[in-house]
């Protein structure tokens, strides 16, 4: 089956600090890479969409400037948050989906951060 | 606005019941439809997926059911086991677009 890795799966950083998250497809191509914000016990919030080769989009809300998104090649997306303040503490989960056509999203295992 | 909506937001069932999760959309245009499974800690694993052609579909104890007049569409596991319990999400999307819609997840606790 598919598989996404995320790394790292959790990072404690100092507030002010920057943050850097890792989403990789292993085993396959992804031309859309996602991501999600999940609080406890809530639902998946997307925050942005990557296109390979391209700028991401993002949802209403979500500021660009703050949760930097590059997706460089077809199996890697990174997810910088700039200057992370407490209130950014969450768990952010990555997805991909398939170039072959598949249309379903395969998730990566999640990042928790935690912002002191 | 929530596009897809679901319910209920907490289940206890019996080892050995029957589960059901219901999802509901409204945009005609959602072609695909996955549910996931979330345990703690872990991000959410595909689980089944239907599309509108078909009114369901079955994988082990797995069976998602479809109504496709009613705009509706269930999860329904049988002999639920313990280690069923988790967060189970429906999700929509449509082939003209790349977004999932996610419902907001139901808390599955199967007691022994």
């Amino acid at each position: 089956g598919a598989v996404v890795s995320q790394h790292p799966s959790w990072v404690i950083c100092k507030s002010g600090t920057s943050v850097k998250i890792e989403c990789r497809s292993l085993d396959f191509q992804a031309t859309t890479m996602f991501w999600y914000r999940q609080f406890p016990k809530q639902s998946l919030m997307l925050m942005a969409t990557s296109n390979e080769g391209s700028k991401a989009t993002y949802e209403q809300g979500v500021e660009k400037d703050k949760f930097l998104i590059n997706h460089a090649s077809l199996t890697l997306s990174t997810l910088t948050v700039t200057s992370a303040h407490p209130e950014d503490s969450s768990f952010y989960i990555c997805s991909a989906r398939d170039l072959g056509g598949l249309e379903t999203q395969y998730f990566g295992p999640g990042t928790r951060l935690l912002v002191l | 606005q929530q596009q897809v909506k679901q319910s209920p937001q907490s289940l206890i069932v019996q080892k050995g019941g029957i589960s059901i999760i219901n999802c509901a959309y409204e945009n005609t245009a959602f072609d695909y439809f996955p549910w996931y499974q979330q345990f703690p800690g872990k991000g959410p694993a595909l689980l089944i997926a239907i599309r509108p052609d078909v009114s369901e579909k079955k994988e082990g104890r797995f069976t998602i059911s479809f109504n496709k007049s009613a705009k509706q569409f269930s999860l329904h596991i049988m002999d639920s086991q313990p280690g069923d319990s988790a967060t189970y999400f429906c999700a929509a999307s449509s082939n003209t677009g790349n977004q999932f819609y996610f419902g907001t997840g139901t808390s599955l606790t199967v007691i022994p």
